[in-house]
């Protein structure tokens, strides 16, 4: 059975840092792109990063470039985010999805049970 | 930026065919995928690939695509498909992930 549980999430300050995980299991980590989405508050979903099986290949949304940094451990089949510089519209629900990307299309599988980062003094 | 996009809301009577519409520029170009999502839980894959269903997910949802169109049909509404649903898709590129903004399917 795929399962995907994120962990990290919580209260932190403007401007501060934070670093999530995603652990996966029931699969062949290293053989799939993984993805994290999030979900402000009452919002919709939004597409946040993205990484290849082997980490060469990454991607980010407008919003997020140069404060978040996506990486991934494939001996601890592990994925992570690492949140930088974080704002209060960085508040929301971050899921971790298994990522089933190849030449011609791109869809999420497999999510988690998501964690919540709250931005906030 | 690319963006899709949903109507808000949807209302729908028990055993009627609910549609939810999703408009993009680069949709005759890329594939589509729709998600369900319930109060509190993770989105859930219903339709991928515009029309293909994942194994486990009711016959009644189907997928369709006509230019820059793509639409779910659930067919036979039940009480419990009253939920969020969200298109995605990609950029003209294929690059970057885009999803639309939601519809809140009511099941009245």
């Amino acid at each position: 059975e795929v399962q995907l549980v994120e962990s990290g999430g919580g209260l932190v300050q403007p401007g501060g840092s934070l670093r999530l995980s995603c652990a996966a299991s029931g699969f062949t980590f290293s053989n799939y792109w993984m993805t994290w989405v999030r979900q402000a508050p009452g919002k919709g979903l939004e597409w946040v990063a993205n990484i290849r099986e082997d980490g060469s290949e990454k991607y980010y949304v407008d919003s997020v470039k140069g404060r978040f940094t996506i990486s991934r451990e494939n001996a601890k089949k592990s994925l992570y985010l690492q949140m930088n510089s974080l704002r209060a519209d960085d508040t929301a629900v971050y899921y971790c999805a298994r990522d089933q990307r190849f030449s011609g299309y791109e869809y999420f599988d497999y999510w988690g049970q998501g964690t919540l980062v709250t931005v906030s003094s | 930026s690319y963006e899709l996009t949903q109507p808000p809301s949807v209302s729908v009577s028990p055993g009627q065919t609910a549609r939810i519409a999703c408009f993009g520029d680069a949709l005759p170009k890329q594939f589509a995928y729709w998600y369900q999502q319930k109060p509190g839980q993770a989105p859930v894959l219903v339709i991928y690939k515009d029309s293909e269903r994942p194994s486990g997910i009711p016959e009644r949802f189907s997928g369709s695509s006509s230019g820059t169109t793509v639409t779910l049909t659930i067919s036979g509404v039940q009480a419990e498909d009253e939920a969020d649903y969200y298109c995605q898709s990609a950029d003209t590129s294929g690059t970057y992930v885009v999803f639309g903004g939601g519809t809140k399917l009511t099941v009245l």
